[in-house]
């Protein structure tokens, strides 16, 4: 896991509700990236950040937002037009943006619905 | 489409022994492929990045291969160990101007005493 921490572990989600989802790194990272895991399926990107006040959609942004106001910070916040927000939620930091760069990955917050 | 299938979905081998992951990709253009563990409930660590010029690249007990013409890869672990118990997930990138790295179902190791 390195330097990269997630919390809560777990978190519980009511309907209508937003949460926000944490992710802090002290490897001094350019570039942050969220991902969504589903059973049976590859992660998927929700959104990347290349650098501080930036950052781009992935490829399944629609229901989620985020924020990158420090650089060692990444919050997620899954908005209650997420329908389906039950996954293992990833946070990854590389050195710079790129697909050359390795990402570090951070333990997970797993969302539950109730 | 750009896809990565990894075969099989999952795998049992008792302690000691080797076994052999495969991973097919259609990613174009190629730039790097990795092969990541991820323990249960924890997040992926990096095992091996290869890029096109690289056929082997060794990283202790595990060794992983390229293709790059037949677009196939292959983790191969030697005298398992019940740490080896993880699902192991390729992770092929493309350098086509944007960020665009898939990655694949994974395939889950169960390593028996």
């Amino acid at each position: 896991d390195g330097g990269i921490t997630q919390s809560p572990k777990y978190l519980f989600r009511k309907e209508g509700q937003n949460v926000t989802l944490s992710c802090e790194q002290n490897l001094n990272h350019d570039a942050m990236y969220w991902y969504r895991q589903d059973p049976g399926q590859g992660l998927r990107l929700i959104y990347y950040s290349q650098i501080v006040n930036d950052f781009q959609k992935g490829d399944i942004a629609e229901g989620y937002s985020v924020s990158r106001e420090k650089k060692e910070s990444f919050p997620l916040t899954v908005t209650s037009a997420q329908k389906n927000p039950t996954a293992f939620y990833l946070c990854a930091s590389s050195p710079l943006a790129g697909v050359e760069e390795t990402q570090y990955f951070g333990p997970g917050t797993r969302l539950l619905v109730l | 489409k750009n896809q990565v299938e990894q075969s099989p979905q999952s795998l049992i081998i008792l302690e000691g022994k080797n076994c052999t992951l495969q991973c097919n990709y259609t990613v174009s253009p190629f730039s790097n492929l990795r092969w990541y563990k991820q323990d249960t409930g924890r997040g992926p660590v990096s095992l091996t990045i290869m890029t096109f010029s690289e056929n082997t690249k060794s990283n202790g007990r595990y060794t992983a291969t390229l293709d790059a013409d037949t677009k196939q890869s292959s983790l191969h672990i030697t005298a398992s160990q019940l740490s080896d118990s993880a699902s192991y997930i390729c992770v092929v990138s493309s350098n086509t101007g944007g960020f665009k790295t898939i990655f694949g179902a994974g395939t889950r190791l169960f390593v028996k005493a």
